[in-house]
């Protein structure tokens, strides 16, 4: 148990379904962030939040939307998904970045979604 | 254009041995090191790190390398439990801009065999 879950764990939709992935955190952080991993490749930064502002959007599709309502709370919203966005979706948090210090983010165990 | 390589993806080894996993870099503002586990259907999970101010962190039988003059890291297993079966995450970020951001290589898949 990392302190942080995500739900749904495993997800299938299709491509002119709307869903939202949710993550919640225990660790009292006020960072939190999305991650996408597809086979294979790195995990890639999608979104990060400081303190419920959005400080990162790492060039990501609009049929991705992301919420912060609080900072132990994020969504992410899909809508008009398609195949292609098939993947592992993980949320992270972390204490606010401060230069110079470390910056080790916590992992939850991921939805996995697949894009019909 | 990856910033952090792991151009191993999977290493098999027996339990008991050295298990040596490695990590290359190109940005040289990296200056913060990390390493994570992950099993499958589970998130990665933090292992161990390391500063650019040091050239070796140890924590039980986990020990990371850092070499900055050829950009590489490696994380030593030692001696190599069945457990310690996973992929293996890299990742650099730089603590004095870029927000901390963590840039992850692409793993290796260490398996430990009885």
């Amino acid at each position: 148990e990392t302190g942080v879950t995500q739900t749904p764990r495993h997800l299938v939709m299709g491509m002119t379904n709307k869903k939202s992935l949710k993550c919640e955190q225990h660790l009292g952080h006020n960072a939190m962030y999305w991650y996408k991993q597809s086979a294979k490749k790195p995990l890639e930064l999608m979104f990060v939040y400081n303190f419920k502002e959005q400080t990162e959007n790492n060039s990501v599709p609009s049929r991705f939307s992301p919420e912060c309502p609080n900072s132990s709370h994020l969504f992410l919203h899909l809508h008009t998904l398609q195949p292609e966005d098939s993947a592992l979706y993980l949320c992270a948090s972390s204490q606010v970045w401060t230069p110079g210090a470390k910056n080790i983010q916590y992992f939850g165990a991921g939805t996995r979604l697949s894009v019909l | 254009d990856q910033q952090v390589k792991q151009n191993s993806p999977s290493l098999s080894v027996q339990e008991g041995r050295i298990s040596i996993l490695n990590c290359d870099y190109t940005n040289s503002m990296f200056d913060y090191f990390l390493w994570y586990k992950k099993y499958p259907a589970e998130g990665p999970t933090f292992l161990i790190s390391i500063s650019s101010i040091k050239d070796k962190n140890e924590d039980g039988r986990f020990t990371v390398f850092l070499n900055k003059s050829a950009k590489h890291l490696s994380l030593h297993i030692v001696p190599s439990q069945p457990g310690d079966s996973a992929v293996y995450f890299c990742a650099a970020s730089s603590n004095y801009n870029q927000g901390g951001k963590l840039i992850f290589g692409q793993g290796t898949e260490l398996s430990v065999k009885p």
